[in-house]
């Protein structure tokens, strides 16, 4: 399995405080992807990253910024935490570009915003 | 119309029969198809890929492409209890400056002993 690690795994905080979630891997992937899982939705692309400081919007980026100062680390922050991002957050990561890729999924973090 | 559709379940058949999970697409610009299983709590796993028109079969699972239909399935043989567990379908659809994923919502199975 890829090493990746998600910190921290269940985190429970209150509406309108700061929160930052962070992936790491340490496969030294270059692609990395930042979702969020609610049931009925399957998994929904917040961010994503293919390489250092060069990130970009996914579907359902609105309250989130990232922030990727190093290969192997990448942050996903709430800004301002609403009841609506409560939702568990699942980091990815693949090595390369092309068709046929294989993303490779840390273990989860559960998120409760009350 | 969502990008990826699947059928949510749950989908429940008796141990040692064959499950049939499916998966429509709406851009006909997908390039490849993949079928993640992801155990109640854990992380999505890839188990197959398929990028050509046809079957491949990889042990006791057979995936499906059909890209005139924009279709694409996933056959478990044999099933056991232990593929119980929530199927996602993912398409990737190429764009200039990266791979887009997009995953259907899952499809859960139950398979009975």
């Amino acid at each position: 399995d890829a090493g990746i690690t998600q910190s921290p795994r269940h985190k429970v905080t209150e509406t309108g405080t700061p929160v930052t979630l962070r992936c790491h891997q340490t496969e030294n992937h270059r692609y990395m992807y930042w979702y969020r899982q609610d049931p009925g939705h399957g998994l929904r692309l917040i961010h994503y990253s293919y390489g250092v400081k060069d990130t970009d919007k996914g579907e359902v980026s609105d309250g989130y910024s990232v922030s990727r100062s190093k290969t192997e680390d990448f942050l996903l922050t709430l800004e301002s935490a609403t009841s609506s991002q409560t939702s568990v957050y699942f980091c990815a990561s693949h090595p390369l570009a092309g068709s046929l890729i294989e993303q490779f999924f840390g273990p989860g973090t559960r998120l409760t915003v009350l | 119309q969502k990008e990826v559709e699947q059928n949510s379940g749950p989908l429940s058949v008796p141990e040692g029969a064959i499950a049939s999970l499916n998966c429509t697409y709406s851009d006909r610009g997908s390039q490849s198809f993949f079928w993640y299983r992801q155990y109640s709590g854990k992380s999505p796993e890839l188990i197959m890929f398929i990028y050509s028109n046809g079957d491949k079969e990889d042990g006791r699972f057979t995936a499906q492409l059909n890209k005139a239909s924009q279709y694409v399935s996933l056959l478990i043989r044999d099933s056991q209890p232990s593929d119980s567990a929530t199927y996602l379908c993912a398409v990737n659809l190429v764009k200039t400056s990266y791979d887009k994923v997009i995953f259907g919502p899952g499809t859960s199975l139950s398979v009975i002993p």
